[in-house]
């Protein structure tokens, strides 16, 4: 596609339920990140794949937190047993060998 | 100490001033910088990336890196209140593998 997609782009979840954030990025770019941003505050970095391989997974809060990309380009972020504190935009952005990252609109996330 | 920092303003200049944001960052490893903008509600999309000390020339933009003193700026000549938006700096580097770690943001607004 033209652009990173990122679906749902709002969902409101009640404490306790499980949701699933999917990341669609352009087409051919290898590296796909995940960044989780509160309101007023910078994004903050959860994961990074390259393909299918997760690399880095060191910025998931909690071991509630769950990303894949089995075939290395969709990518799903999975969140069990949603709190009130993961309410946030999740941010998802792929990237090409020039080292930019295109984002996504983002999944706003709001835990009631 | 955030390994990113900036000010979170708002720093507010009147049309066609020159705006001035700064970023200082931690890691001394650090190697790539980016601006990246954000308009309320929207995804960061890059404005400009440094990575050799000195300036570097975009139209109305100019970035600023001095690696000895961890500092790197954005200025915007010109301004214009489309450019009211929050600035990010980015900085990627060795220490951080593919990560892009962010600054909290600085909220530009632009009087007309």
């Amino acid at each position: 596609g033209a652009g990173v997609s990122q679906s749902p782009r709002y969902k409101v979840a009640k404490r306790g339920q499980d949701v699933a954030l999917r990341c669609d990025p352009i087409s051919g770019h290898v590296s796909l990140f995940w960044y989780q941003q509160a309101l007023g505050q910078g994004p903050e970095f959860l994961t990074y794949f390259q393909n299918e391989a997760q690399l880095d997974k060191s910025g998931l809060p909690s071991d509630r937190f769950f990303a894949e990309r089995p075939e290395g380009s969709v990518s799903t972020l999975k969140i069990q047993r949603t709190q009130q504190e993961d309410s946030a935009v999740y941010l998802c952005a792929s990237s090409s060998h020039t080292g930019e990252l295109f984002f996504g609109e983002g999944s706003r996330l709001t835990v009631l | 100490q955030k390994e990113v920092e900036q000010n979170s303003g708002p720093l507010s200049v009147p049309e066609g001033a020159i705006a001035s944001l700064n970023c200082t960052y931690s890691d001394r490893g650090s190697q790539s910088f980016f601006w990246y903008r954000q308009y309320s509600g929207k995804s960061p999309e890059l404005i400009m990336f440094i990575y050799s000390n000195g300036d570097k020339e975009d139209g109305r933009f100019t970035a600023q890196l001095n690696k000895a003193s961890q500092y790197v700026s954005l200025l915007i000549r010109d301004s214009q209140p489309s450019d009211s938006a929050t600035y990010l700096c980015a900085v990627n580097g060795a220490n951080y593998g593919q990560n892009f770690v962010f600054g909290p943001g600085t909220r530009l607004s632009v009087l007309p």
